[in-house]
């Protein structure tokens, strides 16, 4: 089945502690995404990658690192999580330039 | 920039009602526009989208969305709401050769059996 895949789907942590949400797809897709969704505010784009080694800045960059080594991973990297970062998280694949985004089933994140 | 304005945050329909959920953007161009479900504790579906073309698409479960430029809008429409429904959708639009999509902030649709 064609699909997105994010881990872990809930995640509670401490501020500071390093932490790694894992995002996969089984498409073959160029283009991946990470978002967040916050309540009053849809959702922002954090970081993209428009293939394996490139990668840009969204949005809401700040306290967030991604790495894309292989086509099929594109991590989220909070190296020092903060409350603010408390979130819904959402990775996104899509095969080309100008097509439809196939997202992931979302990383809840608390930070206390 | 790009910005999209969903303006109910909240509708509440009955089952068996008509249904039409408002999005408005600003763009200087034709963009590509997006509708997306989210069911409770599940990721974002595609419902439509439009690219090009006849400016009245049709997309999955029953639902259709009107693109008018004359009105930067692109409303989705569906004549009779199954309590199934009950979710919340997002409109998104992306520029040509977007690098990311322009989320409004969501409507919730509620239904009443």
């Amino acid at each position: 089945e064609a699909q997105v895949t994010q881990n872990p789907r809930y995640l509670i942590t401490v501020t500071g502690k390093k932490l790694t949400v894992t995002c996969s797809q089984n498409m073959n897709h160029e283009y991946m995404s990470w978002y967040r969704q916050d309540p009053g505010l849809g959702l922002r784009q954090i970081y993209y990658s428009m293939n394996v080694e490139v990668t840009d800045k969204g949005d809401v960059p700040e306290g967030y690192k991604v790495s894309r080594k292989e086509k099929r991973n594109f991590p989220l990297i909070l190296e020092s999580p903060s409350p603010n970062q408390t979130s819904l998280y959402f990775c996104a694949s899509r095969p080309g330039v100008n097509t439809e985004a196939f997202f992931g089933q979302g990383t809840r994140l608390t930070v206390v | 920039a790009q910005s999209v304005t969903q303006p109910d945050i909240h509708i509440t329909v009955s089952e068996g009602a008509s249904l039409e959920l408002r999005c408005n953007y600003s763009y200087g161009a034709t963009p590509y526009l997006f509708w997306y479900v989210q069911s409770p504790g599940q990721g974002l579906q595609l419902l439509l989208k439009y690219f090009s073309g006849d400016t009245l698409v049709q997309g999955i479960k029953g639902f259709e969305a009107e693109f008018k430029r004359s009105q930067s809008s692109f409303n989705l429409r569906k004549p009779s709401v199954h309590w199934s429904d009950a979710a919340e959708y997002f409109c998104a639009v992306g520029a040509r050769n977007y690098d990311k999509l322009i989320f409004g902030t969501g409507t919730r649709l509620q239904v009443f059996p």
